[in-house]
C-alpha cells in the first residue's frame, strides 16, 4: 500500500499569495495516478485535479499540479476567498486507492 | 446533472449492523465503479471499499475487511454498503464516490450519511 504524507499540515496565508501544498508517496506512483480534492467546512470534497497536472471540469486555472515519482505539489496561484480549505491527495493506482492527511489552507 | 444521495446513517449502538444505500442519477450508473469513503469527525478522508461497474469485483481497505460488504443494484442504480459488528471507531460520514472512466479517482461525490456507533 502506498502511504501519502501531505506538508504542512496547516498552511496560513492571506487572500492574493501563493499557496504550495506537497505530497509524498512511500513509493513510486506510476502511470500519474495522483489526484487532488478541495473539502470545505461541512461539504463532500470535490476533485480538482488528476493525472497529478491536469485539471478536472470546473478548477479555476489558478490551480496548477506538477510532480513525479514520490513527490508533488498543488500549486494555487493566487488564493482568492474560497480557496481557504482542506486538500487531500489521493493515490488511485493498484492495489488500493489511498489518500494523504490532508492540508488546511486557513486565512492568515 | 449527476446525482449521489446517500441515505441509511443514524445513531447505532456497538455490535449492531447497518446498511447505507447511495443513489445515483444523471450518469449510467451500470458503466461506473463506485467506491465508499468516510471521514471520521475531524479527520482525513479514508477510502474504504469498491466494487466494479458489474459488481462482480469488489475491493476493501485492510481496517474494514471482513466487516463491510459492497455491493450494487444496477437496476435500481444504487450502491450498498453493509456494515457489521459496529465499533466506536467507525463513527463518521460515509460518502458514496463515483469513478470516473473506471481510472480510480472520485469525479461526483454524495452529500453523505453520519454514522454515530454510540452506546
Amino acid at each position: 500500500e502506498i502511504v501519502l504524507t501531505q506538508s504542512p499540515g496547516t498552511l496560513s496565508l492571506s487572500p492574493g499569495e501563493r499557496a504550495t501544498l506537497s505530497c509524498r508517496a512511500s513509493q513510486s506512483v506510476g502511470n500519474s495516478d495522483l489526484a487532488w480534492y478541495q473539502q470545505n467546512p461541512g461539504r463532500a470534497p470535490r476533485l480538482l485535479m488528476y493525472g497529478i497536472s491536469t485539471r478536472a471540469t470546473g478548477t479555476p486555472d489558478r490551480f496548477s499540479g506538477s510532480g513525479s515519482g514520490t513527490d508533488f505539489t498543488l500549486t494555487i496561484g493566487r488564493l482568492e476567498p474560497e480557496d481557504f480549505a482542506v486538500y487531500y491527495c489521493q493515490y488511485y493506482g493498484t492495489p488500493l486507492p489511498t489518500f494523504g492527511g490532508g492540508t488546511k489552507v486557513e486565512v492568515k | 446533472e449527476v446525482q449521489l444521495v446517500e441515505s441509511g446513517g443514524g445513531l447505532v449502538q456497538p455490535e449492531r449492523s447497518l446498511r447505507l444505500s447511495c443513489v445515483a442519477s444523471g450518469f449510467t450508473f451500470s458503466s461506473h465503479s463506485m467506491s465508499w469513503v468516510r471521514q471520521a469527525p475531524g479527520k482525513g478522508l479514508e477510502w474504504i471499499s469498491a466494487i466494479s461497474a458489474s459488481g462482480g469485483s469488489t475491493y476493501y481497505a485492510d481496517s474494514v475487511k471482513g466487516r463491510i460488504t459492497i455491493s450494487r443494484d444496477n437496476s435500481k442504480n444504487t450502491l450498498y454498503l453493509q456494515v457489521n459488528s459496529l465499533r466506536v471507531g467507525d463513527t463518521a460520514i460515509y460518502y458514496c464516490a463515483k469513478d470516473n472512466r473506471n481510472s480510480g479517482y472520485f469525479d461526483y461525490w454524495g452529500q453523505g450519511t453520519l454514522v454515530t456507533v454510540s452506546s
